[in-house]
């Protein structure tokens, strides 16, 4: 079945750059997804790539996608402390529902000023 | 433009009780789905709702059941609670399923978070 993994947890310096990685194995995947979720909150749409794409730039994300590998990060440039949360990368099939989503583990990102 | 609303955000129930919780989607959106959040499985879908018609279901038990009304409204029930049920309950809703386009991305809510004593 579809599997996601991520790293649990990355500790940066405020003014840093953050890379979060994600790995996937559904060769179908067509949307790849990161979500940011605060704590007590729901999850929040940071940014999605098509899978014929190799690299997108939204202000200070840059996602960037390997198809071969099934290798999917997030960059986040100048990280600052409310950038601290929990980061999901999610692949949607082409097979499957439309809104089926699977998700990663979930990377914590602690930004220490 | 109101966001996706979930309630109760949370409760405490007893083990074997039921429990109802519902979701009202974004003005526009038609489609629901239905996500849970444990520490222990992380974020597992449940179903998705689309024209009152349950779309795709997940691998969850019999007791997990949900539904869609006319004005896009969804509500999902857990019956005869176990203490593994204790999970944030996530909402999303988006246009309508089958379009090609990724701009029709899920919005999620804030979450149910239920608690099973």
């Amino acid at each position: 079945g579809e599997d996601v993994e991520q790293s649990l947890f990355l500790s940066v310096r405020e003014g840093d750059s953050s890379v979060i990685n994600c790995t996937y194995t559904d060769s179908s995947s067509t949307y790849l997804y990161w979500y940011k979720q605060e704590p007590g909150a729901g999850l929040q749409l940071l940014t999605y790539i098509f899978s014929n794409m190799d690299m997108k730039q939204d202000q200070r994300l840059t996602v960037l996608l390997n198809k071969k590998d099934k290798h999917l990060s997030l960059r986040i440039a100048d990280t600052q402390t409310g950038d601290s949360a929990i980061y999901f990368c999610a692949e949607r099939g082409e097979n499957t529902g439309f809104q089926k989503l699977v998700f990663g583990t979930g990377t914590r990102l602690l930004v220490s000023p | 433009k109101a966001g996706v609303t979930q309630t109760p955000r949370y409760l405490i129930k007893t083990r074997g009780q039921q429990v109802t919780l519902s979701c009202s989607p974004i003005s526009g959106h038609r489609s629901v789905s239905w996500y849970q959040q444990t520490p222990g499985q992380g974020l597992q879908f449940l179903f998705e709702y689309f024209s009152e018609t349950q779309r795709n279901k997940g691998n969850f038990p019999g007791r997990f059941s949900g539904r869609q009304f006319s004005n896009s409204r969804s509500e999902m029930n857990v019956s005869t609670l176990e203490l593994g049920d204790s999970a944030l309950y996530l909402c999303a809703s988006s246009l309508a399923p089958g379009l090609t386009s990724g701009a029709n991305v899920l919005t999620f809510g804030a979450g149910s978070r239920l608690t099973v004593l």
